[in-house]
């Protein structure tokens, strides 16, 4: 069993649609972590979120969007998606400094 | 830049195999280094690291050493079972505007048969 929770485990949306997708973690990590996984390929880092603040943006669109509205919970807005955004998100959390990752199961998005 | 290179595979072995996978790395600085599995449909799951040269991880049968004179961190297990199916990730961490964040390698897709 995974400690980090996402929601949904699946979803699918249409382009025009805005959904979100969230995260949740109740090991006093402070540290939170959106990363995008395409099929056979590694997860690439989207966001890193430190002490709630964003530290970390890879240049990703503004079509998502993401919210740490408190030290356990992590969403992540989406609008507007386009098909090449179909993939699974990872959500991940750490202490700050020095400690591993650890990741949820993933919200697998398919956008039609 | 930091880089991680490993072993592309697919690597297929029959159960009771030796496993290994070699990973390589480019970093500033000495890293922290990552092993993990992704099992099919799940996220990825911590199996070892090392924090600094010549420290050795080790879990559930696997082992890997952190080797600063060869910039590696292969990942090793004697005999491997079905169950070990999965993709491995090896990875380093490195830090960017204070914050810290894991750079991949590209995964080895290991299958065991019976």
């Amino acid at each position: 069993d995974t400690e980090v929770t996402q929601t949904p485990k699946h979803l699918v949306m249409g382009m025009t649609n805005k959904k979100s997708l969230k995260c949740e973690q109740h090991m006093g990590h402070r540290a939170m972590y959106w990363y995008k996984q395409k099929a056979k390929k590694p997860p690439e880092l989207m966001f890193v979120y430190s002490y709630e603040k964003l530290s970390i943006n890879e240049s990703v669109p503004s079509r998502f969007s993401p919210e740490c509205p408190n030290s356990s919970l992590l969403n992540l807005h989406l609008h507007a998606l386009q098909p090449e955004d179909s993939a699974l998100y990872l959500c991940a959390s750490s202490q700050v400094e020095r400690q591993p990752q650890h990741f949820g199961d993933g919200t697998r998005l398919s956008i039609l | 830049g930091n880089s991680v290179t490993q072993m592309e595979g697919p690597v297929t072995l029959s159960e009771e195999a030796f496993l290994t996978i070699n990973c390589t790395y480019t970093a500033t600085g000495y890293p922290s280094l990552f092993w993990y599995v992704q099992y099919p449909g799940e996220g990825l799951q911590l199996l070892l690291k090392a924090t600094k040269a010549d420290d050795k991880g080790s879990n559930k049968g696997f082992e890997a050493t952190y080797r600063k004179e060869t910039t590696s961190f292969h990942l090793e297990k004697g005999s491997v079972q079905v169950s070990d199916s999965a993709v491995y990730f090896c990875a380093l961490r490195t830090t960017q505007g204070g914050s810290e964040k894991l750079v991949f390698g590209k995964g080895t897709k290991l299958t065991v048969n019976p």
